[in-house]
């Protein structure tokens, strides 16, 4: 059984930084792309990063770019996200999410992990 | 810049049938944008129904169907139940390498 398990959230300040894991277990983590998703409080689905399972191709939204990195560590089966300069806007709960091995389509989901923004 | 579209807030009654689309502001969908369409209710984590189009996902009902109708994808829920009372997302994939989620569509079953 596939299950994605994110970490890391909690209260910032603006300004601030944070990193977001989610644990991996039930595949094959290293053949897959893997994607993180948000999602702020009463509001609809916003993609936010991918990576290929070797991780040789990362792409961003324009709203986080330059500010959030992806990352992977095949290793231990574990998907990062590192958050920067964080502002009230980048509120909402970050869901991990399982592409396959050719393409990044949006399979499998973790329960998420919320991320608030505030002083 | 990329928008995606989805209807407003829509109702079907028990036992119909719905069809639910997805579009795009610069042109039309095809099987290239790797249409998914996704399911939530409140406080809940999305749940994917369909991916690449049509690919049911594992344990979804073969009520719900996905394809292509015209310049847009499109999801089918046939026959209707009051458990498909939901939000229902789409999301299609861009030449560029990135991902647009629609603003969702609130379906009432009544």
């Amino acid at each position: 059984e596939v299950q994605l398990v994110e970490s890391g959230g909690g209260l910032v300040q603006p300004g601030g930084s944070l990193r977001l894991s989610c644990a991996a277990s039930g595949f094959t983590f290293s053949d897959n792309w893997m994607l993180w998703v948000r999602q702020a409080p009463g509001k609809g689905l916003v993609w936010v990063s991918r990576i290929r399972g070797d991780a040789g191709i990362t792409n961003y939204a324009d709203s986080v770019k330059g500010r959030f990195t992806i990352s992977r560590d095949n290793a231990k089966n574990t998907l990062y996200l590192q958050m920067n300069s964080l502002r009230a806007e980048d509120t909402a709960v970050y869901y991990c999410v399982r592409g396959l091995v050719s393409i990044s389509v949006l399979v499998a989901w973790g329960q998420g992990t919320l991320v608030t923004v505030s002083s | 810049q990329t928008v995606v579209t989805q209807e407003p807030p829509f109702s079907v009654s028990p036992g119909g049938t719905v069809t639910l689309t997805c579009g795009l502001n610069s042109g039309s969908v095809s099987t290239s944008n790797y249409p998914g369409w996704y399911q939530q209710t409140p406080g809940q984590a999305p749940r994917t129904l369909i991916y690449s189009t049509n690919t049911r996902s594992s344990g979804v009902p073969d009520r719900f169907s996905g394809s292509i109708l015209g310049n847009k994808a499109a999801l089918t829920i046939t026959g209707a139940q009051a458990e498909d009372e939901s939000d229902y997302y789409c999301v299609l994939y861009m030449s560029s390498g990135i991902w647009v989620f629609g603003g969702g569509t609130k379906l009432t079953v009544l």
